[in-house]
């Protein structure tokens, strides 16, 4: 069975801070994805991210960057330069080949502080 | 946005009652999979058809089915509500059944009361 593990029930930063939010996962599957979802308090889902496991880089999107570490089972999101705006629940999902279905971890909420 | 659209935003109904929930995918993705978001079960997969038909079933209860339309349209009903359906539930889509992303809609949140 797969599994995510996030930590961090709840974190506050201030602004134009860099955070790192945690996640861990478990898999025998050697080929699987990794994604992350923010979730503002209106309620969408929102991709920001994604990390294959044979990408021999880590995925950026602007910023936003996935510090992947396979050995570890690590798939920690970084964003760089906090805003306000980014304060929201964020989530890291998994999906192993195969499988149609994601899960989920219980989410981290984030708070970004003026 | 995320091009997925789904209706109502918001739905009241009583126990015992039956709703349904409507989702259309993004433009060309033929995948739609439902999921329900709760504050004690957090976000749970509960079904994903593929071009019309069913490809993968999670937690989804008896009471709860879903179908694809030819248009790709999908909707999940909920039959003998019950007060622990009240959830957030989302549609996501994807062009296939791949790796690729899913793409969530806006989600319609379901109180039962």
């Amino acid at each position: 069975a797969q599994k995510i593990t996030q930590t961090q029930p709840g974190m506050f930063v201030q602004e134009k801070e860099a955070v790192t939010l945690d996640c861990t996962y478990d898999t025998s599957d050697q080929s699987y994805g990794l994604f992350w979802y923010k979730q503002p308090s209106s309620g969408e889902m929102i991709f920001l991210i994604y990390q294959g496991s044979y990408d021999e880089q880590n995925a950026t999107e602007g910023r936003y960057s996935l510090n992947f570490q396979k050995a570890r089972k690590s798939a920690n999101l970084v964003i760089s330069a906090s805003q306000l705006g980014d304060s929201a629940m964020y989530f890291c999902a998994m999906r192993v080949r195969g499988a149609q279905k994601l899960v989920f971890g219980q989410g981290t909420r984030l708070t970004i502080n003026p | 946005d995320s091009g997925v659209t789904q209706t109502p935003k918001h739905l009241i109904t009583a126990t015992g009652q039956r709703v349904t929930l409507r989702c259309s995918p993004r433009s060309g993705d033929l995948s739609v999979y439902w999921y329900q978001q709760s504050l004690d079960q957090g976000l749970q997969f509960l079904i994903q058809y593929y071009n019309g038909e069913e490809r993968a079933k999670g937690n989804i209860l008896e009471r709860f089915s879903a179908q694809q339309f030819p248009d790709l349209h999908s909707e999940l009903n909920l039959s003998s509500l019950e007060l622990g359906d009240s959830a957030l539930y989302f549609c996501a889509s994807s062009y296939t059944s791949g790796r690729e992303t899913q793409y969530f809609g806006p989600g319609t949140r379901l109180l039962v009361l």
